[in-house]
């Protein structure tokens, strides 16, 4: 079946630094693929998408690239900042017997300090 | 604010009884999808509904079942609650149309305990 797997966190950093966080998939078929972002207490944030291969998704400063030879969607920022602690998930959405389903990763926390 | 709400935003039951958690979905959504997260983890997908039928679900037995109103809100009932069942429950709406189905807004979830 279908699977999402993320780095394992707790990824720590300080303000400033460059943030990669891996995110690879196996599928069948084209599945658009997903960052979302959980901050302390909420529910899930859309962060980008991608829905074809080489497509780049972008959003407040946060990229990731669908590439599919390499079956990787890895998240990526420059210059993070302390209010960019959460944990992002990584998700794909793939078409089954008519209907959409979705598979999350388990989650990478990133902590950014001062 | 992503215009989806759940209730209640937290829940205390015991073993064996039944729960019902609600959602209402973002204006002009049709889709709506319940994910049960536990703590520690990703969202794992239970079930989605789309114009008022069970359209894919996962790897959880049938006493977890929903309904989606005309209105395109919905509940999502657990019967005879196990320790396990302890989580963040989450909803999430979309548009579907043609085949097609775009991003999903997730509600802020409902954590409940079950002791």
């Amino acid at each position: 079946g279908d699977s999402v797997t993320q780095m394992e966190g707790p990824v720590t950093l300080s303000e400033e630094a460059f943030l990669t966080i891996n995110c690879t998939y196996t599928a069948t078929g084209y599945p658009s693929l997903f960052w979302y972002v959980q901050y302390p207490g909420e529910g899930l944030q859309l962060l980008l998408k991608a829905t074809k291969a080489d497509d780049k998704g972008s959003n407040k400063g946060f990229e990731a690239t669908y590439r599919k030879e390499t079956t990787s969607f890895h998240l990526e920022k420059g210059s993070v900042q302390v209010s960019d602690s959460a944990v992002y998930f990584c998700a794909l959405r793939a078409a089954s017997g008519g209907s959409y389903i979705p598979t999350f990763g388990r989650g990478t926390s990133l902590i950014v300090h001062p | 604010e992503t215009g989806v709400t759940q209730s209640p935003t937290h829940l205390i039951k015991t073993r064996g009884q039944q729960v019902t958690l609600r959602c209402s979905s973002q204006s002009g959504h049709n889709t709506v999808s319940w994910y049960q997260q536990a703590l520690g983890q990703g969202p794992q997908f239970i079930f989605q509904y789309y114009r008022e039928e069970e359209n894919g679900r996962g790897n959880f037995p049938p006493r977890f079942s929903g309904l989606q109103f005309p209105n395109y809100s919905s509940e999502l009932n657990v019967n005879a609650l196990e320790l396990d069942d302890s989580a963040l429950y989450l909803c999430a709406s979309s548009s579907r149309d043609r085949g097609f189905q775009e991003t999903q807004y997730f509600g802020p979830g409902t954590r409940l305990l079950v002791l």
